[in-house]
């Protein structure tokens, strides 16, 4: 069945850099998602690839999709304290409108 | 721009109490919507969706229900509420060419005693 996996946890030492990465399932998924959720709120979409796309950067964030391998990875330059939270890799259902999410890596970043 | 609520934010109901959890979407047409639920330290479990007015698609058998009696407005019930119905309960939108890029409430903490 489809499934999506990540790291649970991923400490960094401020103004380092971060990887988050997820691995997937569906071939087929046309685009990967990346979200993240701060304590308490709801999940706030950062950025999203096509699946016919490689990396796409974004200010401090950077994908990278590796199809062959079914793995996607959020990169985050000059990580900052508010960068702190929950990150949530998602692909779409082969091609349907629903979501499949993995269970999310919390971001911990220290002075 | 379009803009999603929900509400309450946070609610403590005891068991074998009903449920209505309300969400609305604006500054769109005929979105498709979406209830999630988020267990302590979990990922997101998709409970419903709904392409449509009074359009329900159920992906979990459970004790909840959706309803979606207008276009923009998309209720999660409850009759009698459970232990294990507590939870982080998330409302999401998508539309335009786009329908698979989703955008989320702010979410409802539900403590079920």
């Amino acid at each position: 069945g489809e499934d999506v996996e990540q790291s649970l946890f991923l400490s960094v030492r401020e103004g380092d850099s971060s990887v988050i990465n997820c691995t997937y399932t569906d071939s087929s998924s046309t685009y990967l998602y990346w979200y993240k959720q701060e304590p308490g709120a709801g999940l706030q979409l950062l950025t999203y690839i096509f699946s016919n796309m490689d990396m796409k950067q974004d200010q401090r964030l950077t994908v990278l999709l590796n199809k062959k391998d079914k793995h996607l990875s959020l990169r985050i330059a000059d990580t900052q304290t508010g960068d702190s939270a929950i990150y949530f890799c998602a692909e779409s259902y082969l091609n349907t409108d629903k979501l499949i999410f993995g269970t999310g890596t919390r971001l911990q970043v220290f002075p | 721009s379009q803009t999603i609520h929900q509400w309450p934010a946070t609610l403590v109901q005891p068991v074998g109490s009903p449920l209505s959890l309300e969400c609305t979407v604006e500054g769109t047409s005929n979105p498709n919507l979406y209830w999630y639920r988020q267990a302590a330290g979990r990922g997101l479990q998709l409970l419903f969706y709904s392409v449509g007015i009074g359009q329900i698609s159920s992906e979990v058998p459970q004790n909840l229900s959706a309803s979606r009696p207008q276009d923009r407005q998309f209720i999660l019930s409850s009759k009698k509420l459970l232990l294990s119905d507590s939870g982080f309960y998330l409302c999401a939108w998508s539309s335009g060419p786009y329908k698979n890029i989703q955008y989320f409430g702010a979410g409802t903490r539900l403590s079920v005693l």
